[in-house]
């Protein structure tokens, strides 16, 4: 099946920093999401981006899908922006995502 | 808010009982996804049902079960629980591309 990798494993942030994490993926997809895992272990949509860019406030992506990764930035990180962050796709012709391991990202004040 | 419930969002339960989680898509959604997050095996799709019909099933145990009824709610039933299937269960819906989750139940199996 598609493999979904994501990095960095861990990242640590000082409020107001930028960061960019990445989402490699070993096949053609028709759907790519972006999500935030808050603390509470909620799973917040970011984005439905399978191609293209899409920016939402300080958070934007991009997927390159001919070359099968996409990038989530984070710009002027805040504190409520710590958590996991996952990177899930879809392979054509399938109906189930498959979810990468994720970025842990904390953010201090 | 996802528009996506699911109850109840914590359950505390004994090894070798049964459980049942309960799903409530979106408005108008006729897809249903569960997913089950474990430490050990991350998030993965355990069973989608559309319209009421079984469309695809993933790395699902046999103790578990699931189904959609009529209104388009969706149950999935876990039985002969085992330490291991400890876990956060998430359901999804969708009318189309985009998957949106609900708030998840954490199942503890003690």
């Amino acid at each position: 099946g598609i493999q979904v990798e994501q990095s960095p494993p861990d990242l640590i942030l000082q409020e107001g920093a930028n960061s960019t994490l990445r989402c490699n993926f070993s096949d053609s997809v028709n759907n790519l999401q972006w999500f935030h895992q808050n603390p509470w272990g909620q799973l917040i949509n970011l984005f439905y981006i399978p191609s293209g860019t899409k920016q939402n406030g300080r958070l934007s992506a991009t997927t390159v899908a001919t070359e099968r990764y996409s990038l989530l930035y984070i710009s002027s990180s805040q504190t409520t922006d710590s958590g996991v962050y996952f990177c899930a796709v879809r392979n054509t012709g399938f109906q189930k995502l498959v979810f990468g391991t994720g970025t842990r990202l904390l953010v201090s004040p | 808010d996802s528009g996506v419930t699911q109850t109840p969002k914590h359950l505390i339960t004994a090894t070798g009982q049964r459980v049942t989680l309960r799903c409530s898509p979106r408005s108008g959604d006729l897809s249903v996804y569960w997913y089950q997050q474990s430490l050990d095996q991350g998030l993965q799709f355990l069973i989608q049902y559309y319209n009421g019909e079984e469309r695809a099933k993933g790395n699902i145990l046999e103790r578990f079960s699931a189904q959609q009824f009529p209104d388009l709610h969706s149950e999935l039933n876990l039985s002969s629980l085992e330490l291991g299937d400890s876990a956060l269960y998430f359901c999804a819906s969708s009318a189309g591309s985009v998957q949106y989750f609900g708030p998840g139940t954490r199942l503890t199996v003690t």
